[in-house]
């Protein structure tokens, strides 16, 4: 029962364009999502959350967007650099009712810029 | 300020051997975390703690076991270490929000 889902395993973009990775998400009950970069032999990183009061958080180059509604987060990184390139995870967190704030993850997407 | 380091990088056990991975954090975080990441899958959550002497099971606790009897260490022990527990491990801490992830344990078992 994949609760985080990221249904594309790979994305590939051109150096400079509009690179959009896509989450949804079953579980009502979250209410706090982040996005995680991670290069091979390496931890994940943070990148950028956003809580559920919010429907956009930006920091630079980074934008994400939030649809309640439908159960969907999007981070959009504008614009590509071939440094981008990197597993993109994306997580949630019910941050109320005793969770201990544990993050469930997707299985993640490559993400390819090329020069 | 190192966040949180691991150690060992790599490790090849034997079916039936036991170890323990070693995490520490000097960001003073209470709640600290266990995952596991197998390829083409996100990361699992195996023991988490939410301050000293407190611990609780994630999602794939079994085969594993953790204390806490610090703020900056939390280990991880594989009692009977098994093929299925080939993986790589990483341990976080978490902030205000987001958690800050250890570089990461790669685990071959034989």
């Amino acid at each position: 029962d994949q609760q985080v889902k990221q249904n594309s395993p790979s994305l590939s973009v051109q150096e400079g364009r509009i690179s959009i990775l896509n989450c949804d998400y079953t579980n009502s009950m979250f209410d706090y999502f982040l996005w995680y970069k991670k290069y091979p032999a390496e931890g994940p990183t943070f990148l950028i959350s956003i809580s559920s009061i919010k429907d956009k958080n930006e920091d630079g180059r980074f934008t994400v967007f939030l649809n309640k509604s439908a159960k969907h987060l999007s981070l959009h990184i504008v614009p590509s650099q071939p440094g981008d390139s990197a597993v993109y995870f994306c997580a949630a967190s019910a941050n109320s009712g005793g969770s201990n704030y544990k993050l469930t993850f997707g299985k993640g997407t490559l993400l390819t810029v090329n020069p | 300020n190192a966040g949180v380091t691991q150690t060992p990088k790599f490790r090849i056990l034997k079916i039936g051997q036991s170890m323990t991975l070693q995490c520490t954090q000097d960001m003073n975080h209470n709640y600290m975390y266990w995952y596991r990441q197998d390829p083409g899958m996100g990361l699992k959550l195996i023991y988490y703690s939410v301050g000293a002497g407190i611990t609780d099971k994630g999602e794939v606790p079994n085969g594993y076991n953790v204390s806490r009897s610090t703020t900056e260490d939390f280990p991880l022990r594989l009692e009977l270490a098994a093929p299925s527990q080939t993986s790589v491990y990483f341990c976080a801490s978490r902030g205000r929000h987001e958690q800050f992830f250890g570089p990461g344990t790669r685990l071959t078992v034989l």
